[in-house]
């Protein structure tokens, strides 16, 4: 595609269910990133993916916290028993590793 | 552990004055990168810079790279309107892809 996707663009759930969020990077990206960014405030790391792999996950909050890419491509970031500390625009950028980073649009949650 | 700090938080300029942001590591980066991020938008690339000592400019913006490779700044020229914006630096250290991102420096300019 032309840049990178996210779905879905705002997602409104209920304390203690889980959320999945997509990212669909730009074609031939090798490098991929989640992060999270609150209102008015800086982006914070999440975890990022080499191909399939991620070897840093340090950025997850918690256990709550996993995710995955498969096919070297599409990655899910999935929030188990949401809080309302986890309403946050969540982030993806992909790149050719180590260079520049496109991001997408984000998805905004909202834990009630 | 790995930080990167970013200087000032906030910067209200009146249009056609100049706008500097600065941004700091706690240990040596491979590169830095900065973006630029539009009130309800996502993070835009601007530069990447990679050498000790580099200057880059496009147009009215000036961006730096420590000798040290350990700070950088932003310079904007004769800010405009279109400006305005909240800019990141992303520091990126030896052996990883792992990007650190700045704190932001958010810009307001009044015309």
């Amino acid at each position: 595609g032309a840049g990178v996707s996210q779905s879905p663009s705002n997602k409104v759930t209920e304390k203690g269910k889980d959320v999945e969020l997509r990212c669909d990077p730009i074609s031939g990206h090798t490098a991929l990133y989640w992060y999270r960014q609150s209102l008015g405030q800086g982006l914070e790391f999440l975890i990022y993916f080499q191909g399939n792999s991620a070897p840093d996950k340090s950025g997850l909050p918690s256990d709550r916290f996993s995710a995955e890419r498969t096919g070297g491509s599409v990655s899910t970031l999935t929030i188990q028993r949401t809080q309302q500390e986890d309403s946050a625009v969540y982030l993806c950028a992909s790149s050719r590793g180590g260079e520049t980073q496109y991001f997408g649009p984000g998805t905004r949650l909202l834990v009630l | 552990g790995q930080q990167v700090m970013q200087i000032p938080q906030y910067q209200h300029v009146q249009e056609g004055e100049d706008f500097t942001t600065y941004c700091n590591s706690s240990t040596t980066l491979s590169n830095i990168q900065w973006y630029k991020q539009r009130p309800g938008g996502h993070p835009v690339f601007l530069i990447q810079l990679v050498k000790s000592g580099e200057v880059k400019k496009q147009k009215r913006l000036t961006f730096q790279f420590g000798e040290a490779k350990k700070n950088s700044s932003l310079h904007i020229t004769a800010t405009q309107t279109t400006d305005v914006g909240t800019y990141f630096c992303a520091g990126l250290h030896s052996g990883t892809y792992k990007y650190i991102f700045g704190t932001g420096t958010r810009l307001k300019v009044l015309a």
